[in-house]
């Protein structure tokens, strides 16, 4: 079935060191979100990309949205403590004959100071 | 404007318990859900809400999950009997969109054990 899938699913790196997450879907979609959940928090929203080939940055944030609109992926510049969390992408796919927004598995990211 | 706001934040009951979990969407959203998140199953959707009316529940486990939506405000997911394999953390979520063309916003969760 339509899926969305990301790698890797740990990653742990240096504080300074630079982070990439990569996002893949079954099919095309629509638009891409990414998420943000800190350890014992709930996903908060972070940016939807919409066009093919898009890229939109956020300080040391940068999402890239693939030209076939299947895969996106997220990098941080030179990591900071305050990174620490995991990362969904999310996309609409038709589920059963219904569309709906479908939750990657996520990467978690650990820092170490 | 306040966001999504659930209730309680934890919840520790022995199994066979009944369990409640309440939550209050961000006014003027449309769309509410139901999500499970646990380490091995990730974030699952069980069920959503469009104008209190129920949707699409395929995600809910079992008949022992139930969900209602009375008002604009207000949403209860319930659990009966409860059982050790329902511990996880619930998260409550809403937008104006259910198909994933808005961002959704979600609450706190509730982090429930079932011993």
């Amino acid at each position: 079935g339509q899926q969305v899938m990301q790698i890797p699913q740990y990653q742990h790196v240096q504080e300074g060191e630079d982070f990439t997450t990569y996002c893949n879907s079954s099919t095309t979609l629509s638009n891409i979100q990414w998420y943000k959940q800190r350890p014992g928090g709930h996903p908060v929203f972070l940016i939807q990309l919409v066009k093919s080939g898009e890229v939109k940055k956020q300080k040391r944030l940068t999402f890239q949205f693939g030209e076939a609109k299947k895969n996106s992926s997220l990098h941080i510049t030179a990591t900071q403590t305050t990174d620490v969390g995991t990362y969904f992408c999310a996309g609409p796919l038709l589920i059963q004959g219904a569309q709906k927004l479908v939750f990657g598995q996520g990467t978690r990211l650990t820092i170490n100071p | 404007d306040a966001g999504v706001i659930q209730s309680p934040r934890h919840e520790v009951t022995e199994m066979g318990q009944e369990v409640t979990l309440r939550c209050k969407p961000i006014s003027g959203h449309d769309y509410l859900f139901w999500y499970r998140q646990t380490m091995m199953r990730g974030l699952e959707l069980l069920i959503y809400f469009n104008n209190n009316v129920p949707i699409d529940d395929s995600g809910m486990p079992e008949d022992r999950f139930s969900a209602k939506m009375p008002n604009a405000s207000f949403s209860t997911l319930k659990i009966q009997p409860s059982e050790p394999r329902d511990s996880a953390v619930y998260f409550c979520a809403s937008s104006m969109d259910s198909m994933g063309n808005q961002p959704q916003h979600f609450g706190d969760g509730t982090r429930l054990s079932i011993l």
